[in-house]
């Protein structure tokens, strides 16, 4: 059982460049979620859903777009990378009824020059 | 956009002794979660409340949701070691979303 799986774990990536960011779990979850973490703020919600073909924003939505064309994968994508995008990524997954937590993925460190 | 103020932002203490993390807000929960991070790694989670007054025992850390779900608290007796990382708290919203609110988190050293 994989859990929550993100690719890749680092990258670079110059100004204005455009990239997608991996996530896929194999627990049948139907929540997902994209947060970043920054040094001293925690972890900010970016996008999120809450089943197939549904997907919402969260506190910190510029500049990342989002898709969920299945129950397993929920890739985010950058448009055009910019140097306060650098942080570390996080997908996570959960199960819909009350009580459950989060999966965390083991996240990727971007940086953006 | 909820808030949670988590407390102490960092913390260091001799293996032994107790300490309690904070986490408040205005806002009301639904539930509140406790994650615990090492670096490198994605948040693990600890423990979830929902109750207003609730407590979880979770070996030497206990859990409390305030009666109101505004506010809760992480109590560790006799900190050891491995107990080292950092400690984030989640407020879960209501409605369908259940989205995660975090705390800034709670960065704990225990000394040997």
């Amino acid at each position: 059982n994989a859990g929550v799986t993100q690719t890749p774990k680092f990258q670079v990536l110059k100004t204005g460049q455009s990239m997608t960011l991996q996530c896929a779990q194999d627990m049948n979850h139907e929540y997902m979620s994209w947060y970043r973490q920054d040094p001293g703020m925690g972890l900010r919600l970016i996008h999120y859903s809450v089943g197939a073909g549904i997907t919402d924003q969260g506190e910190v939505p510029n500049g990342y777009n989002v898709s969920r064309s299945t129950t397993e994968d929920f890739p985010l994508r950058l448009l055009s990378a910019a140097p306060s995008q650098t942080s570390v990524y996080f997908c996570a997954s959960s199960l819909s009824g009350a009580g459950y937590g989060y999966t965390f993925g083991s996240g990727t460190r971007l940086t953006v020059v | 956009t909820q808030l949670l103020e988590q407390s102490p932002q960092f913390l260091s203490i001799q293996e032994g002794e107790n300490l309690t993390v904070y986490c408040n807000s205005s806002s009301v929960f639904s539930s509140l979660q406790w994650y615990r991070q090492e670096p490198g790694e994605g948040p693990v989670l600890l423990v979830t409340v929902v109750t207003g007054g609730e407590v979880k025992k979770l070996k030497r850390l206990t859990f409390q949701f305030g009666d109101a779900r505004k506010d809760s608290s992480l109590h560790i007796t006799a900190a050891q070691p491995g107990d080292t990382g950092l400690y984030l708290c989640a407020g879960v919203s209501s409605g369908s979303a259940r989205q995660l609110t975090f705390g800034s988190g709670t960065q704990l050293t225990v000394l040997p």
